[in-house]
């Protein structure tokens, strides 16, 4: 089973928004809404900053926003700040029930 | 507050054991789905291992046989056992509460909302 495909590096300028994508198939990303983004800082352990596609939980800033269409799931983050400098993971609920994660996204903020 | 500390870690030669433990408190951990999710350094996140409500274990093929995940309620404590360990182990190891989909089977994943600090493990001779 292949991990979901992100892409390995983005980068933004402070203010601006970017979106890192999270590609699968119709087994797993396209066909359930049950979508999660991770942020991970390093040395530090990953926190859930979207679920179910497009929910943050609790605290979470609304700078962060997530969506899907078909197979492909994406995180945008907006109005981006130097704090948000991070690896970025994405998972999803599959139809062989065993849990899977994107190959993780780094963020630099120029 | 949800708190999910992991112990246990460190150097073992190829071929030993370790047993990993995970201590919750700030929630009724019986009512939860528990992971094992590891990290190799520099890489990306790998499930390791689920262990449902009803003690239900389910593994990825690269730990099958080798590793055995178990919880104990009483103790609020999550565990693992890892046994023939091969260089390819060495990560960190985080616990994870999971939150599982409406009417889905148990270990099913709908997404982590909690996870540990993680504990380093080093296979080399």
């Amino acid at each position: 089973q292949s991990a979901l495909t992100q892409p390995a590096s983005v980068s933004g300028s402070p203010g601006q928004s970017i979106t890192i994508s999270c590609t699968g198939t119709s087994s797993d990303v396209g066909g359930y809404n049950y979508v999660s983004w991770y942020q991970q800082h390093p040395g530090k352990a990953p926190k859930l900053m979207i679920y179910d596609v497009s929910n943050r939980p609790s605290g979470v800033s609304n700078r962060f926003s997530g969506s899907k269409s078909g197979n492909t799931a994406s995180l945008t983050i907006s109005g981006l700040q130097a704090e948000d400098e991070a690896d970025y993971y994405c998972s999803s609920y599959t139809s062989s029930s065993t849990p899977m994660f994107g190959g993780g996204t780094k963020l630099t903020v120029l | 507050e949800v708190q999910l500390v992991e112990s246990g870690g460190g150097l073992v030669q190829p071929g030993g054991s370790l047993r990993l433990s995970c201590a919750a408190s700030g929630f009724t951990f019986s009512s939860y789905d528990m992971h094992w999710v590891r990290q190799a350094t520099g890489k990306g996140l790998e499930w390791v291992s689920v262990i449902g409500t009803a003690g239900d274990t389910y593994y990825p093929g690269s730990v099958k046989g080798r590793f055995t995940i178990s919880r104990e309620n009483a103790k609020n404590s999550l565990y693992l056992q890892m046994n023939s360990l091969r260089a390819e182990d060495t990560a960190v190891y985080y616990c994870a509460r999971a939150v599982r989909p409406p009417m889905a089977a148990a270990g099913t994943l709908r997404y982590f909302d909690y996870w540990g600090q993680g504990t380093l493990v080093t296979v080399s001779s």
